[in-house]
């Protein structure tokens, strides 16, 4: 079973970047895609991004330029990490994959989600 | 980037009623490339549907769904007491995916 855990609630000066992770069990990080997706309050989800079996990554183009993805594989480990915060960066940030090449899609695992709060 | 409205954006029902949850892109949807999410509190979303009408592995066949193009709909057809939850949609025929901002199942 795959299970994703992601780090502990982040609070942020405007300005100031942020690095997310999303530990992955059950799951290789080199046969499946891993999204990243934020809610902010009020909002509906948004999607970030993607990185791919081989590492490539896609970005939305909202967050091109201040959105990066990483990996380390022998931690099954995914990385996001956003830069230049401002108060509306504010919210609850998910990675999320699917159980095969399906996961570039859609999604049938998700983390615990990650709150940012970003305030002066 | 294509937007998904959710109508309604909450449907008040009983159980054992049918329950019809619309999901509207602002322009079409590449292959029928569109997904439905359950949510409860507290919980992960869980995928319900994907390409429109193909239900997940072990989602109950009182979930169906249908559309193309702009206009999709999720239906559940008797409700039951564990069926009332958030629903949302996602496209993923276009980049960047997009969701929907959800319609709230109530009793």
């Amino acid at each position: 079973q795959v299970h994703l855990v992601q780090s502990g609630a982040e609070v942020k000066r405007p300005g100031a970047s942020v690095i997310i992770s999303c530990e992955a069990s059950g799951y290789t990080l080199t046969n499946h895609y891993m999204h990243w997706v934020r809610l902010a309050p009020g909002q509906r989800l948004e999607w970030m991004g993607i990185i791919s079996p081989s590492g490539t990554t896609t970005y939305a183009p909202k967050f091109q330029g201040r959105v990066t993805m990483t990996r380390d594989t022998s931690t099954s480990t995914v990385y996001m990490e956003l830069n230049s915060l401002r108060s509306e960066d504010t919210a609850v940030y998910s990675c999320a994959t699917g159980m095969d090449s399906s996961g570039y899609y859609y999604y049938h695992y998700w983390g615990q989600g990650t709150l940012v709060t970003v305030s002066s | 980037e294509i937007v998904l409205t959710q109508s309604p954006g909450t449907l008040s029902l009983s159980p054992g009623d049918r329950a019809t949850l619309s999901c509207r892109a602002s322009q079409s949807v590449n292959y029928k490339y569109l997904a439905w999410y359950q949510q409860k509190p507290g919980q992960a979303p869980r995928l319900l549907m994907f390409g429109a009408s193909i239900r997940a592995t072990g989602i109950p066949d009182r979930f169906s769904g249908s559309g193309s193009g702009t206009d999709f709909t999720l239906t559940i057809s008797r409700l039951e007491s564990e069926d009332f939850a958030v629903y949302f949609c996602q496209q993923y025929g276009s980049l960047p995916w997009s969701f929907g901002q959800g319609t709230r199942l109530e009793i």
